[in-house]
């Protein structure tokens, strides 16, 4: 199984600043056949079930902020919050889609220093 | 607008069984990968199974879960026997690989 390690497990980033999430894969999922790598990162709010933010790594899905970004390949990844908003507070989890069974990392918990 | 809509959750007795619907609309249904994706209270998140075309299971459910659809009704489902305490969670079904679309959940709680 590929399992997925997310640090920090929780940060604490004043309103304006920025918020590094980074996400490493026990192996790599990269796929040579299309060079895509088969990485998402949700948002799950108190209450409320997960929300696609990013997939392939780095596109983001329609309606997303631009304030929300996705890179790295291979095995490291990395989500960025150029400049939090209140409503950015939440838990952050990296999601492998490479292959089965699919695997989720941990979970990071953002919150307004 | 793609909506999920999951129902079925509830309180069962271990080794009891419950079967979860999941009814869908806005997106071509049958054309669609669907998959459930569970999470334990105060937990992360785990994927159950997925339905391609061909079917597939997380270790500590196959053999007891098994997942299914209806096209003519636009509905997942996933049938669960032998239900064990630590089945206990939140079940969301998600579209596609990439489980773009989620639906809102239901609980399920395995407690004698």
């Amino acid at each position: 199984d590929i399992v997925m390690t997310q640090s920090p497990d929780s940060l604490a980033v004043s309103l304006g600043e920025r918020a590094t999430i980074n996400c490493k894969s026990s192996q790599s999922v990269l796929s040579n056949s299309n060079n895509k790598n088969y990485l998402a990162w949700y948002q799950q709010k108190p209450g409320q079930p997960p929300k696609l933010l990013i997939h392939w790594a780095s596109t983001r899905k329609s309606g997303v902020p631009d304030r929300f970004s996705g890179s790295g390949s291979g095995t490291d990844f990395t989500l960025t919050i150029t400049s939090l908003q209140a409503e950015d507070v939440a838990v952050y989890y990296c999601h492998q889609y490479y292959t089965t069974p699919r695997t989720f990392g941990q979970g990071t918990k953002v919150e307004i220093k | 607008e793609v909506q999920l809509v999951e129902s079925g959750g509830g309180l069962v007795k271990p080794g009891g069984s419950l079967r979860l619907s999941c009814a869908t609309s806005g997106l071509i249904f049958s054309n669609t990968w669907m998959s459930w994706v569970r999470q334990a209270p105060g937990k992360g998140l785990e994927w159950v199974a997925t339905d391609g075309g061909t079917t597939e299971y997380a270790a500590p459910v196959k053999g007891r879960f098994t997942i299914s659809r209806d096209d003519s009704k636009n509905t997942l489902y996933l049938q669960m026997n032998s239900l064990k305490t630590e089945d206990t969670a939140v079940y969301y079904c998600t579209t596609n690989n990439i489980a773009d679309y989620w639906g809102q959940g239901t609980l399920v709680t395995v407690s004698s």
